[in-house]
């Protein structure tokens, strides 16, 4: 499959441990968040969103948090599976064009 | 309903040759957001199109252009083609409020 990263920093954890992956934004002025999960071979997947005025946000498994005085957004996976074995990027938007800012990307790998 | 749809899926192009690029947004999505993604470089976005308008454009050189017709697929050109061209181009779908994007697989140039 297609490389999004030679070299990504890579978490890995076991089955069933609760996974962590944190992004550092840039943009202050940015107001909505998204956390997308990209297979090999694939294009990037919605996982879940914030905006501005929110610190938390709870999906199936998944939990955004954000804390703008440090620019900092986190994904938590609960009881990761293997299924969850992907690159994971961070994205930000401000209110003055309809772009995305892409993080890194962190590769996570779950061992079975 | 049908996601984003890119074709064509692979392309092998000569350095100096043009390309074209179609990707047809989810039906009813208005917006469509292009972004090449390259292991070093990683997520960049080129340009927005929104009801056959530009809105917005990213930081590349104009051999990088694209168009949007009036059912809202959108086209992406890019013409006399470096080897840094080579790239996994990413298409993204927006209905009006553009706060949900959905990306396409992407369609994966190399430049030989």
């Amino acid at each position: 499959g297609e490389s999004v990263g030679l070299h990504l920093p890579t978490l890995s954890v076991q089955e069933g441990d609760n996974s962590i992956i944190n992004c550092a934004y840039s943009n202050s002025a940015s107001d909505y968040f998204i956390w997308y999960k990209q297979e090999s071979g694939k294009g990037p997947q919605f996982i879940i969103d914030i905006r501005s005025n929110m610190d938390k946000r709870q999906g199936q498994r998944v939990t955004v948090l954000l804390n703008k005085t440090v620019k900092h957004l986190s994904l938590q996976i609960a009881a990761t599976q293997p299924g969850d074995s992907a690159v994971y990027f961070c994205a930000e938007k401000n209110n003055a064009g309809n772009m995305l800012t892409f993080g890194g990307g962190t590769r996570l790998m779950v061992k079975p | 309903k049908a996601g984003v749809t890119q074709t064509p899926r692979y392309l092998i192009k000569t350095r100096g040759q043009q390309v074209t690029l179609s990707c047809s947004p989810i039906s009813g999505h208005r917006s469509v957001s292009w972004y090449q993604q390259t292991p070093g470089q990683g997520l960049q976005f080129l340009f927005e199109y929104f009801s056959e308008t530009q809105r917005n454009k990213g930081n590349f050189p104009g051999r990088f252009s694209g168009r949007q017709f009036s059912n809202s697929r959108s086209e992406m050109n890019v013409s006399t083609l470096e080897l840094g061209d080579s790239a996994l181009y990413l298409c993204a779908s927006g209905d009006n409020n553009d706060y949900g994007y959905t990306f396409g697989s992407g369609t994966r140039l190399t430049v030989v």
